[in-house]
């Protein structure tokens, strides 16, 4: 089945750069996903790698490594706002539903 | 397009009582997926429909949860009889086609079985 980890929590202060990483084991793969997710909010859209690589969209960045099950997620120039819960995700064996990690919460502080 | 919209926002039942979650997808997605959300067990896909076919109930817990799409616009997804252990947050999400297309998210619905 499709299984993915990563840490449950990160904390950092405004306008610096975390990292969060995700590793996965999964039967077939079709790219890996990035989800924000503020308290109580739903879970929206942030990047999609399909390829071995980074794909940068403003302050937020995301790296796959296909050879290695592994992949990150970079956040640049931390603000407040920045503060929520993000979500690594797969496909399932069918290509289609996301699978979710169990999140890694971010915290900033001033 | 408004959105992916689930109604109740938020639902408190007692044990025993039957629930029903109701979701409209975006327009012209043809994907739609519930999933729930506790502390424990993070976001669960539950089960997901293409052109309202069910495709895979395997994340469905019990015999007591059940999922419908009458059509394109309208998903149900009810509980019967509902437990302490079911309350979470639900979430609908919809897509078009293809394998990187994200899924949109409606709001959740908070339930809260007592």
């Amino acid at each position: 089945g499709q299984s993915l980890e990563q840490p449950s929590e990160v904390t950092a202060v405004e306008g610096a750069i975390v990292q969060i990483n995700c590793t996965y084991q999964t039967s077939g793969f079709y790219g890996l996903s990035w989800y924000q997710q503020h308290d109580g909010g739903a879970p929206t859209f942030l990047s999609y790698n399909a390829l071995d690589g980074l794909e940068e969209t403003g302050r937020f960045s995301s790296f796959l490594s296909r050879s290695d099950s592994y992949g990150y997620l970079l956040l640049q120039e931390l603000q407040m706002k920045d503060s929520a819960s993000y979500f690594c995700a797969v496909r399932d064996r069918g290509g289609t539903a996301l699978i979710f990690g169990k999140g890694t919460t971010l915290s900033v502080s001033s | 397009d408004a959105g992916v919209i689930q109604s109740p926002r938020h639902e408190v039942t007692e044990m025993g009582q039957e629930v029903t979650l109701r979701c409209k997808p975006i327009s012209g997605h043809d994907y739609l997926f519930w999933y729930r959300q506790t502390m424990m067990r993070g976001l669960e896909l539950l089960i997901y429909f293409n052109n309202n076919v069910p495709i895979d109930d395997s994340g469905m817990p019990e015999d007591r949860f059940s999922a419908k799409m009458p059509n394109a616009s309208f998903s149900t997804l009810k509980i019967q009889p509902s437990e302490p252990r079911d309350s979470a947050v639900y979430f609908c999400a919809s897509s078009f086609q293809g394998l990187n297309t994200e899924a949109f998210f409606g709001q959740g619905t908070r339930l809260t079985v007592v």
